[in-house]
């Protein structure tokens, strides 16, 4: 009974090459987020969507788009990726009201070669 | 930057109470601290927060002073299982954009 599900668990991509990075939810969040964990440091949110309103952070780079096609539904796409942006990502959803508890799914590790 | 500073690293022996300090000298009134954690290869996990009373839920307490600009997460008997990073973490309640994770505390729970 998985609640936020993150596809492949590991993802290879070569430098340059878009990859997009699936997210998935089965708990109806209205909030989905995606952070960028590099090795040994903490998790760094990169943006997120209320329902349908993309809300990016300020110093998340143009490389980094997002889609949500659906309420279950979100991607990360990296439009040319490079060797610092090998790092796992973590996909998150929560409730909009209330204290917003955040459900993490297990991340995908990118590897950019 | 975040706003919690927090021990690199501790230890505990298994089955022994595990406390974990943060401070949080500048916290504004309408900001509640929370605690998440994360065990190796997975996502972080909620544990608990509070805004100025103590707190108690099946995982853990959590101990906040009267002036809020510390507190204390408690794991009352730590198994191995609770070997992980904890992240201190305040912000606003219902805010959807203001978790930052500072750099945690690395607990190992020690047989």
């Amino acid at each position: 009974d998985a609640m936020v599900i993150q596809n492949p668990r590991y993802q290879v991509t070569q430098f340059g090459k878009p990859v997009t990075l699936s997210c998935s939810q089965t708990l109806n969040h209205n909030v989905m987020y995606w952070y960028q964990q590099k090795s040994s440091q903490a998790p760094k949110l990169l943006f997120h969507y209320y329902d349908k309103d993309f809300n990016n952070e300020a110093d998340t780079p143009d490389n980094f788009q997002s889609r949500r096609p659906n309420t279950s539904f979100c991607f990360l796409d990296i439009r040319s990726p490079g060797l610092g942006d090998a790092a796992m990502y973590l996909c998150a959803t929560s409730r909009a009201q209330g204290h917003n508890e955040q459900f993490f799914g297990p991340g995908t590790r990118l590897t950019v070669l | 930057d975040a706003k919690t500073t927090q021990p690199t690293s501790m230890d505990c022996a298994e089955g022994r109470a595990a406390n974990l300090p943060c401070n949080h000298s500048t916290i504004s009134g309408n900001e509640y601290v929370y605690w998440y954690r994360q065990i190796h290869s997975q996502g972080p996990q909620y544990i608990i927060h509070g805004l100025k009373n103590n707190e108690t839920n099946e995982m853990a307490s959590l101990i906040i002073t009267e002036d809020r600009k510390s507190s204390t997460l408690i794991l009352p008997h730590a198994t191995l299982r609770d070997t992980a990073v904890y992240y201190c973490i305040v912000r606003v309640w219902g805010n959807n954009n203001d978790m930052r994770f500072g750099a945690g505390t690395r607990l190992t729970v020690k047989p």
